[in-house]
């Protein structure tokens, strides 16, 4: 059974932390993803990697940061966390290339306050 | 700007009728379009990824259709489950990593 998991269901930080949000996939898959989903909006792509060390930004990438040293694990960074983060998030991977359905782990709700 | 657009929003039908709802996204550039399902408290999941005009694609109790020219695709779902209560989301992309999420179809069927 093809897996991604996420470090955390809930989490609860302060303004101006650091916090790291992991994701493993186990389907030796070169992409990976990552999302924020808000109320009234579609996901939004936040960053991408097709290889490790390889990154790309997204639509929003603006207050993160990613890193991929393995391929298997997709880390997002909140370099310093602020309320408007407040949000889920959703990690995802795929097979390389364009166009192939995308596996999501259950996601993060991360709440700042 | 490139926009997905899904509707309805949110639906409730009863056990045992049919239902559709619709996914309209840009005719031009088209490369792919994704539909998933996303249950409460659980990852979203594929349900299928068309990427030819006039696609029909079929799993179980739900199919889908897919017209490029003219930029929708429907999902339909016949006979409907409780255990179908989702989030019914679809994503376009024009070949690129960057896929645009509609904001999902909730839908609620009730015993």
């Amino acid at each position: 059974d093809v897996k991604v998991t996420q470090s955390s269901r809930y989490l609860v930080k302060r303004t101006g932390e650091k916090v790291f949000l992991e994701c493993v996939q186990d389907m030796d898959h070169e992409n990976m993803f990552w999302y924020r989903q808000d109320p009234g909006l579609g996901l939004r792509l936040i960053y991408f990697s097709y290889d490790v060390k390889m990154k790309e930004k997204g639509d929003i990438p603006e207050g993160y940061s990613v890193s991929r040293e393995k391929k298997e694990r997709f880390s997002l960074i909140l370099e310093s966390a602020s309320t408007n983060q407040t949000s889920m998030y959703l990690c995802a991977s795929s097979l390389p290339g364009y166009g192939y359905e995308q596996y999501f782990g259950p996601g993060t709700r991360l709440t700042v306050t | 700007i490139l926009n997905v657009e899904q509707s309805p929003q949110s639906l409730h039908v009863q056990e045992g009728d049919s239902t559709n709802f619709t996914c309209s996204f840009p005719s031009s550039n088209f490369y792919a379009l994704h539909w998933y399902r996303w249950e409460t408290a659980k990852s979203p999941e594929a349900l299928f990824v068309m990427t030819l005009n006039g696609d029909e694609k079929k799993k179980g109790r739900i199919s889908a259709t897919l017209n490029t020219k003219e930029g929708y695709s429907y999902l339909y779902i016949k006979g409907s489950q409780p255990e179908d209560s989702a989030t019914y989301l679809c994503a376009f992309t024009s070949g690129t990593y960057k896929y645009i999420f509609g904001t999902g179809t909730r839908l609620k069927v009730l015993a």
